[in-house]
């Protein structure tokens, strides 16, 4: 099982872009959860995905979008990038029944808005 | 509002030497803490979980507890290793919409 997995490892994007980060859940996980992690700064939640909908979100504007596939993969889209958008972005993977008490979370996406 | 602050904010401690990080947290209604562990860029491993119930979980060289009543934590390290560097963090999550509320983290840093 290769557990929660993301790609790209980094990226770096110039103001105005846009960008797709990917996510692979824990094999039996059906859940994905996408977190914006600033240096220095603890997680923050931006939305998750079962069932392929948008289940939950965070305080995020709408350029942050996403898309999870019949596969349970998940999609992170970020539009009109801003230079605050750096950072390190975090997909976690559970199963519906126990989000909360089974987050297994991926190594992250870094990403650099110049 | 939900909340979660962990003190210290960094430590430094010397390789063998035991140590204690704090969190606090006003989240309502509980339903479980956690404890993960952070290497710099790298995603959080959960290191203990615990429910209401529990008062204290180990994990090898980890050991948490919990007060409920208190909304107090603590992750004890015992016989720190050079490996045991990295950024705990605290995590509460709200009952009914698994809500995850994370705390900023302690730094650990371990010196030979």
């Amino acid at each position: 099982d290769a557990g929660v997995t993301q790609s790209p490892t980094h990226l770096i994007k110039t103001r105005g872009q846009q960008v797709t980060l990917r996510c692979s859940p824990k094999s039996g996980h059906d859940t994905v959860s996408w977190y914006q992690q600033a240096l220095g700064q603890g997680p923050q939640f931006i939305f998750q995905y079962y069932e392929e909908e948008e289940r939950q979100r965070g305080n995020f504007p709408d350029r942050f979008s996403g898309h999870q596939f019949p596969n349970y993969s998940s999609e992170l889209n970020v539009n009109a990038l801003l230079l605050g958008d750096s950072a390190l972005y975090l997909c976690a993977s559970s199963h519906r029944t126990s989000v909360s008490y089974e987050q297994y979370f991926g190594p992250g996406t870094r990403l650099t808005v110049t | 509002k939900n909340q979660v602050e962990q003190s210290p904010q960094s430590l430094i401690i010397l390789e063998g030497k035991n140590c204690t990080l704090q969190c606090n947290y006003t989240v309502s209604p509980f339903s479980n803490l956690r404890w993960y562990k952070q290497d710099t860029g790298r995603g959080p491993v959960s290191l203990t979980i615990m429910t209401f119930s529990e008062n204290t979980k180990s994990n090898g060289r980890y050991t948490a507890t919990l007060d409920a009543d208190t909304k107090q934590s603590s992750l004890h390290i015992t016989a720190s290793q050079l490996s045991d560097s990295a950024s705990y963090i605290c995590v509460v999550t709200v009952f009914g919409n698994e809500k995850l509320t994370f705390g900023t983290g302690t730094r650990l840093t371990i010196i030979p």
